[in-house]
């Protein structure tokens, strides 16, 4: 079935640092990928999302490329800042249209000043 | 005012007792969704609907029960807690669709003695 793995944290870096955090995903067709960001004592939000092959999503600074031949959407962030610290989540949404989410187990990343 | 809410924020209950938590949204969508998240399994679906007649279990349905009241509310109830059913809760919409990103609320803590 459709799986998302994402790679283990805590991930802790120092403020202005470069940031990737891996996602790779299998599922059939051409699923959209996402990204999500949880804050302390938040919900998650939407950080980004592409829907087809060499999509660059980005936003507030983070980018992710919907990469098919690696089946990998990772997270970077070219200086991060301390109130990027959060739990990020790796999503995707099935080809077939379905409601269905599958989402990563989560990275918390700690910034520190 | 918070497109998606979730009453209560924080519970602690007894073994055996009956919990609703309940969801709110003012996003006009459809689409409903109850998860939990537990530490290093990321966010597992228990239940969801897509629309007032529409409900279907998730992943982790057994010991759970929901009630799509109308349009914008969405109950979720745990008919005998068990300390095992400790966790966080979010409620999410969306509104449909392939690319659908989905909008959480903050998240009710439940703790189950």
């Amino acid at each position: 079935g459709d799986s998302v793995t994402q790679m283990e944290g805590p991930v802790t870096l120092s403020e202005e640092a470069f940031l990737t955090i891996n996602c790779t995903y299998t599922a059939t067709g051409y699923p959209s990928l996402f990204w999500y960001v949880q804050y302390p004592g938040e919900g998650l939000q939407l950080l980004l999302k592409a829907t087809k092959a060499d999509d660059k999503g980005s936003n507030k600074g983070f980018e992710a490329t919907y990469r098919k031949e690696t089946t990998s959407f990772h997270l970077e962030k070219g200086s991060v800042q301390v109130s990027d610290s959060a739990v990020y989540f790796c999503a995707l949404s099935p080809s077939s249209g379905t409601y269905k989410y599958i989402f990563g187990t989560g990275t918390r990343l700690k910034v520190l000043a | 005012d918070a497109d998606v809410t979730q009453t209560p924020r924080n519970r602690i209950t007894k073994t055996g007792k009956r919990i609703m938590l309940e969801c709110s949204q003012t996003k006009g969508h459809d689409r409903m969704y109850w998860y939990r998240q537990d530490p290093g399994l990321g966010l597992r679906l228990i239940y969801y609907s897509f629309d007032v007649k529409d409900i279907n279990k998730g992943e982790i349905s057994d010991g759970y029960s929901v009630s799509r009241q109308a349009q914008a509310k969405f109950s979720l109830s745990l008919e005998s807690a068990i300390p095992n059913q400790t966790a966080l809760y979010f409620c999410a919409t969306s509104a449909g669709g392939g690319t659908d990103t989905q909008y959480f609320g903050p998240g009710t803590r439940l703790t189950v003695l």
